[in-house]
């Protein structure tokens, strides 16, 4: 299976400032489509996890602009440019191109 | 927009079978361009990807390894929805579960917490 790897494991930022979550995948996610398939997404306390970017850098209907998605082959970050209090939960990556799909440990993210 | 109900019970003992059913809303069981899925998420976060059904003319069944000869995920067109069964439980098997449509993976059921338990 594609292994996951996201950091940092936690995450304290002050409303207004950016943060920035890297996700490491063992095998690239390029698809010959051109597509990538990773999807980044958040789980707010006792909640399903919501999609924010799927194939790599597509917001997901409804998703702020505050939030993208970049990178390439192994590597990829999701970014907040101003990070809000709405935003504290923890955020995953995840793989779909290889079966079966696999998720990234989780990042907490605090407001401080 | 799509929308994923589910319902079951949230104990099960210790050997039982786990019984859960995803009712859909919004698109079709059978729609030949969508798969369905079965996550789970356990009390250390972590996610796992368990199973899924998906129509491509006839019906297919894909199974994680770690619970493959535990598994059956099952269509019912009738009521547009899908199940999922996982014998011999234990107490590892303790999860919140969650159905899940592919394509963008933005569709989630509401998550159904199972504790196993005697």
């Amino acid at each position: 299976d594609v292994v996951m790897t996201q950091t940092p494991l936690s995450l304290s930022v002050t409303p207004g400032q950016p943060a920035s979550i890297s996700c490491k995948s063992s095998q690239s996610l390029l698809h010959s489509d051109g597509k990538t398939y990773l999807y980044w997404y958040l789980q707010k306390s006792g909640q399903p996890p919501q999609l924010l970017i799927y194939e790599l850098s597509n917001r997901f209907s409804g998703v702020p602009d505050r939030f993208s998605g970049s990178g390439s082959g192994t590597d990829f970050t999701l970014k907040i440019s101003r990070v809000e209090a709405e935003d504290v939960g923890f955020y995953y990556c995840m793989q779909t191109l290889h079966p079966p799909p696999t998720f990234g440990g989780g990042t907490k993210v605090e407001i401080k | 927009q799509v929308q994923l109900q589910q319902s079951g019970p949230g104990l099960v003992r210790p050997s039982q079978t786990l019984s859960l059913t995803c009712a859909i809303s919004g698109d079709s069981v059978s729609n030949n361009r969508a798969t369905w899925n079965w996550i789970r998420q356990f009390p250390s976060r972590g996610l796992e990807w368990l199973g899924r059904t998906y129509f491509r003319s006839k019906w297919y069944n894909d199974y994680a390894p770690s619970v493959r000869s535990r598994i059956t995920v099952n269509p019912d067109t009738s009521k547009n929805q899908f199940s999922l069964q996982l014998t011999s439980v234990t107490p590892e098997d303790t999860a919140v579960y969650y159905c899940v449509r592919d394509g963008y993976w933005g569709f989630w059921g509401q998550g159904t917490t199972v504790t196993v338990s005697s």
